[in-house]
């Protein structure tokens, strides 16, 4: 499977402000996606982000939010823009492998103060 | 810490017992199954998957079971060991294409030494 790192792994944030979390493939991998991890929940697909063309959102995400860009096939990134302390989750990326599989990167852990 | 697993069902085993986590599907047309755990400050991890032509796939001290009459899913776990101790979410395909998944609520696990 790849390996997937995520940067920053933590932030702490002032509400207002916004943030911009990278993932970096250790290989080209054709999809992308990032979800939103909320305390004691589960995961929900934010969107896909796709090589050379704006991401597909799911519902409830909208790109003035969550704008998202994937300039090639080793990394993306998810930018949480004006943010609340309802932004407070841990911020997965993932990429999918072989089998309709997906493989996860470590997350990054926001708190909106 | 974090809050991964807070509000989450929670199994306690004792440690060498084996462990059965259940899931509850929703959707008919998944063909597709997979089960990830994600210890406290990581992403969730590959665990085992199963599609829908089989009932039942054996890994490493793990199996997972596939019933489609009741659209239920089960982990279990054999000789349970504190390592075991995460939360593990079960994960299907649905009517999706393209390796995009649907998570289930999750389950935490803890195991008593």
């Amino acid at each position: 499977s790849a390996v997937i790192s995520q940067k920053p792994s933590r932030d702490i944030c002032q509400r207002g402000t916004s943030l911009t979390i990278q993932c970096q493939v250790d290989s080209q991998v054709t999809m992308m996606f990032w979800y939103r991890q909320q305390p004691g929940q589960s995961l929900t697909l934010i969107a896909t982000a796709n090589q050379g063309s704006e991401a597909t959102y799911e519902s409830g995400f909208v790109i003035d939010k969550f704008p998202i860009s994937r300039p090639n096939l080793t990394f993306s990134t998810l930018t949480v823009s004006n943010m609340s302390p309802e932004d407070s989750s841990i911020y997965l990326c993932s990429v999918a492998g072989g089998r309709d599989t997906q493989y996860f990167g470590p997350g990054t852990r926001l708190t909106v103060l | 810490g974090e809050n991964v697993g807070l509000h989450l069902p929670t199994l306690s085993v004792q440690e060498g017992d084996n462990s059965i986590i259940n899931c509850a599907y929703s959707n008919s047309a998944s063909d597709y199954f997979i089960w990830y755990k994600q210890e406290s400050g990581k992403g969730p991890q590959f665990i085992i998957d199963i599609r829908s032509n089989m009932d039942k796939r054996q890994g490493q001290r793990v199996t997972v079971l596939l019933n489609k009459t009741v659209k239920h899913l089960s982990l279990q776990i054999a000789a349970t060991q504190p390592g075991d101790s995460a939360v593990y979410f079960c994960a299907e395909n649905g009517e999706n294409a393209g390796n995009m998944l649907t998570f289930g609520g999750g389950t935490r696990l803890m195991v008593k030494p």
